[in-house]
């Protein structure tokens, strides 16, 4: 059962304007969101994290917003750049209280930034 | 140079051979992770490991070993390598989350891995 959804595969967006990519999820209990951006032949990078207890994080260009009652994060890029074209990550990370602090992927959302 | 290395960065090998990826790291952190990606299905943790003395299986581990050698070493075994464990493998490290910002896995550049 994927606990994090990442519903669509691709998105494609002119360059300087917004890119919205979307992440659904299942768990409640959540403590942190994160995303990670991905270009061929590397690992993923880290991009902006979000806590379950605020609503917006923004970090130059990039702003994270966290809909707790929806179960619901969007990543938006403003301007969108041509180097910006990579696969995004969505990422959960549960068991805070324990200690154990599991990540959970999404599937990815490959965006690609049309110059 | 990398602060994660994994070595080898492509492999290509038979079925029933017995692969060892290896993950090193710079960073000076104790928890290490192996994921696994697959197109459509993101990244699966295969195996993950807080400290030298502690090893936990992740959501697919069977059909995979692995062997904390030091703080900075974590290798990841297939001991009879099978076509679908052809995927994408990547080694990941992160220190303790807290505050604002949530622990950062740092990855490693992956290593291609093909069964035939």
């Amino acid at each position: 059962d994927q606990q994090v959804k990442q519903n669509s595969p691709s998105l494609s967006v002119q360059e300087g304007r917004i890119s919205i990519l979307n992440c659904d999820y299942t768990n409640s209990m959540f403590d942190y969101f994160l995303w990670y951006k991905k270009y061929p032949a590397e690992g993923p990078t880290f991009l902006i994290s979000i806590s379950s207890i605020k609503d917006k994080n923004e970090d130059g260009r990039f702003t994270v917003f966290l809909n707790k009652s929806a179960k619901h994060l969007s990543l938006h890029i403003v301007p969108s750049q041509p180097g910006d074209s990579a696969v995004y990550f969505c990422a959960a990370i549960s068991g805070g209280t324990s200690g154990t602090y599991k990540y959970i992927f999404g599937t990815g959302t490959r965006l690609k930034v049309l110059a | 140079d990398a602060d994660v290395t994994q070595t080898p960065r492509n492999r290509i090998t038979k079925t029933g051979k017995r692969i060892m990826l290896e993950c090193s790291q710079t960073k000076g952190h104790d928890r290490m992770y192996w994921y696994r990606q697959d197109p459509g299905l993101g990244l699966q943790l295969i195996y993950y490991s807080f400290d030298v003395k502690d090893i936990n299986k992740g959501e697919i581990s069977d059909g995979y070993s692995v062997s904390r050698q030091a703080q900075a070493k974590f290798s990841l075994s297939l001991e009879s390598a099978i076509p679908n464990q052809t995927a994408l493998y990547f080694c990941a490290t992160s220190d303790l989350p807290g505050g604002p910002d949530a622990g950062e896995l740092f990855f490693g550049e992956g290593s291609r891995l093909t069964v035939l």
